[in-house]
C-alpha cells in the first residue's frame, strides 16, 4: 500500500472549515484514498473513502487532486466533538488498513 | 453505528493465564478484523477473517490466536498472556466497499 503524509497537528476554530490535507504521491491506479477519525478512548470511525473523483457524505467532502498524488478532508462546520486524530490511508481495497500517525485537529472554541 | 460489540470492556488479568475476547457483529459482515493499539504504534492488524472458519495472519500475530465459527462472532485468545499484550484492542468490520467500522474496544491490562 502506498505510503501517506500528514501534518502532525492542526487547529481549527469553531464553525469554520476544517480542511485536512494529505499526500500520497506514490499511490496506484487501484488505489482508493479512505479516512478514519478516532477521538479519544473510542474505536476509529470511518469517515469517507474515494477513488478519484470528489465524495461527499453527511460527514464531510473529499477532494482528490487530478493527478491523485494528494488529498483534502473537509469538515465544512467543524464543532468540538470533531476534534480527533484523522487518517489518511491508501488501500486497494483489500482486507488490511495501515494506520500511520494521523494529524491532531483540535477544535477552537 | 454499525452493530459491533466487544467483550468485556475492560480486564486484569495475571501473566501467564488464558484471556479469550469477544467480538459480536449484527451486519452479517464477512470481513472481521482484530487489532491492537499501543501509545507510539498506532493501530495495528492482528489477525482478520474473511469467512467462517478462514482467517489470515497480520501484522503483529505472534502470541495470538483467532477462531470464526459463526459469521457474528470472532474470537480472540492470547494462550498465555504476557505483560507485553497489555493494550487495547479493537474489533472491526468490512463493509461492502472495504470500509471499516470498529468496536468499543477492550482495555486488556497483564500483571
Amino acid at each position: 500500500d502506498a505510503k501517506t503524509t500528514q501534518p502532525t497537528s492542526m487547529d481549527c476554530a469553531e464553525g469554520r472549515a476544517a480542511n485536512l490535507p494529505c499526500n500520497h504521491s506514490t499511490i496506484s491506479g487501484n488505489e482508493y484514498v479512505y479516512w478514519y477519525r478516532q477521538i479519544h478512548s473510542q474505536g476509529p470511525q470511518y469517515i469517507i473513502h474515494g477513488l478519484k473523483n470528489n465524495e461527499t457524505n453527511e460527514m464531510a467532502s473529499l477532494i482528490i487532486t487530478e493527478d491523485r498524488k494528494s488529498s483534502t478532508l473537509i469538515l465544512p462546520h467543524a464543532t468540538l466533538r470533531d476534534t480527533a486524530v484523522y487518517y489518511c490511508i491508501v488501500n486497494e481495497g483489500n482486507e488490511k488498513l495501515t494506520f500511520g500517525t494521523g494529524t491532531r485537529l483540535t477544535i477552537i472554541p | 453505528d454499525a452493530g459491533i460489540t466487544q467483550s468485556p470492556r475492560h480486564k486484569v488479568t495475571e501473566t501467564g493465564t488464558p484471556v479469550t475476547l469477544r467480538c459480536h457483529q449484527t451486519e452479517n459482515h464477512r470481513y472481521m478484523y482484530w487489532y491492537r493499539q499501543d501509545p507510539g504504534h498506532g493501530l495495528r492488524l492482528i489477525h482478520y477473517s474473511y469467512g467462517v472458519k478462514d482467517t489470515d495472519k497480520g501484522e503483529v500475530s505472534d502470541g495470538y490466536s483467532v477462531s470464526r465459527s459463526k459469521t457474528e462472532d470472532f474470537l480472540l485468545t492470547l494462550e498465555s498472556a504476557t505483560s507485553s499484550q497489555t493494550s487495547v484492542y479493537f474489533c472491526a468490520i468490512g463493509g461492502t466497499t472495504y470500509e471499516q467500522y470498529f468496536g468499543p474496544g477492550t482495555r486488556l491490562t497483564v500483571t
